[in-house]
């Protein structure tokens, strides 16, 4: 599975949008890009995943590029809750495990 | 209850103890993972189940022994464990255990050996 890269940390004020990045430039065709969110000491929560276009759910919108080697997740309106580690996670056709990296820890400011 | 729970959440036992951990998954799911969760380790596979049936066993050791009763339950028996057993277990549940098939987790269950 391809390797990703993302900040180690960043913060955001409450209600407005946080933007994570997350390289993955040995990404393969058939790979996907996932993210999940982990609260301290939590289970991992699924956010969302894509595999070219840009999607958008209840949570948050991904936004890959054209090269498909990078891609932002977006919490549009971000609150104190959002405070996590977010990670982004390429998975191949045949994988089941997920490999979380060290992942964005995403600190939201009052 | 909706989405992937998992009892007890917490667990102190005894290197000598015997305890279970449970997972049930209201998704209608019929695959069910258990990971490992160490500090400042990756997440770590240990059991796959798809369908009821074993399919994968990540060189796991004998003291940990899952059982699949049905797709909606998981259960992680705990016999004999170790210090560094102590760790976050997570129980996750996909549709069909495809790749790229999504997983949900459950809350976790933090377990400190003794």
């Amino acid at each position: 599975d391809a390797k990703t890269t993302q900040p180690t940390s960043m913060d955001c004020a409450e209600g407005r949008a946080a933007n994570l990045p997350c390289n993955h430039s040995t990404i393969s065709g058939n790979e996907y890009v996932y993210w999940y969110r982990q609260i301290h000491s939590q289970g991992p929560q699924y956010i969302i995943h894509g595999l070219k276009n840009n999607e958008t759910n209840e949570m948050a919108s991904l936004i890959i590029t054209e090269d498909r080697k990078s891609s932002t997740l977006i919490l549009p309106h971000a609150t104190l809750r959002d405070t996590a580690v977010y990670y982004c996670i390429v998975l191949s056709g045949s994988a089941r495990q997920l490999t979380f990296g060290s992942g964005t820890q995403l600190t939201v400011l009052p | 209850e909706t989405g992937v729970t998992q009892t007890p959440r917490h667990l102190v036992m005894g290197m000598t103890n015997k305890k279970s951990l449970k997972c049930e998954q209201h998704l209608g799911h019929n695959a069910m993972y258990w990971y490992k969760q160490s500090a400042k380790k990756p997440l770590e596979l240990m059991f796959v189940y798809n369908f009821k049936e074993q399919t994968e066993n990540n060189s796991v050791p004998s003291r940990f022994s899952p059982e699949c009763p049905n797709s909606s339950h998981l259960f992680l028996h705990l016999h004999t464990l170790q210090p560094e057993d102590s760790a976050l277990y997570l129980c996750a549940s996909s549709q069909d255990g495809r790749g790229q098939d999504t997983q949900y987790f459950g809350p976790g269950t933090r377990l400190t050996v003794l």
